[in-house]
């Protein structure tokens, strides 16, 4: 069965920083391209960052130059490295496998992050 | 940046049709994805690359993408269809991946 387990959410003052991870197993993990998704209450999804197998990186604008994506191919995991965060980033942040051509087929559970003082 | 449009809510009575449209410019160029969002559960993806559906999802979904308009069609509508669908695609030029707003399916 394929698993994706997201951790590391949680209350975060503005400006500050939290680490997300996603353990994954039933797949092999480094063949496949993945994904940081987000929800705010209330709202849509939006697309936060994508790393591909060969670990080509790509950040929504709204993201960009303050979340960093990686991936460690022998622990099968993924991780969202967020910082200088703001109040507009709270969400459950979902780990999401990619399929064909940029579509996500596996979701995980999620995880919550609060932004607030 | 590229922008999908949803409309906001559709409503459909048990075993009727549901079409559902996500509006982008020149959308019929690009793969789209759908996805359904049940109250209080991850997203699940029902179409992918336009038309294909994935294993575990039935014959009633299918979907189409022509010129500026993309459609989910759900035929012989069940309450448990009853959720929030999202479209999908990748824009090439800016390597950004862009949801639509989301549409809100009510089954009557």
């Amino acid at each position: 069965e394929v698993r994706l387990v997201e951790s590391g959410g949680g209350l975060v003052q503005p400006g500050g920083s939290l680490r997300l991870s996603c353990a994954t197993s039933g797949f092999s993990f480094r063949d496949y391209s993945m994904n940081w998704v987000r929800q705010a209450p209330g709202e849509g999804l939006e697309w936060v960052s994508h790393i591909s197998s060969s670990e080509s990186k790509y950040y929504a604008v709204s993201v960009k130059g303050r979340f960093f994506i990686s991936r460690d191919n022998d622990q099968d995991s993924l991780s969202l490295h967020m910082n200088s965060l703001r109040a507009e980033d709270t969400a459950v942040y979902y780990c999401v496998r990619g399929f064909y051509y940029y579509a996500m087929d596996v979701w995980g559970q999620g995880t919550t992050v609060t932004v607030s003082s | 940046s590229y922008v999908l449009t949803q409309a906001p809510s559709v409503s459909v009575a048990p075993g009727q049709t549901a079409k559902m449209t996500c509006s982008g410019n020149n959308i019929g160029s690009k793969s789209v994805n759908w996805y359904q969002q049940r109250p209080g559960q991850a997203p699940v993806l029902v179409i992918y690359d336009d038309s294909a559906r994935p294993s575990g999802i039935p014959e009633r979904f299918s979907g189409s993408n022509s010129g500026h308009t993309a459609t989910l069609t759900i035929t012989r509508v069940e309450a448990g269809d009853e959720a929030d669908y999202y479209c999908q695609v990748w824009e090439t030029t800016t390597n950004l991946l862009v949801f639509g707003g989301g549409t809100d399916l009510t089954v009557l």
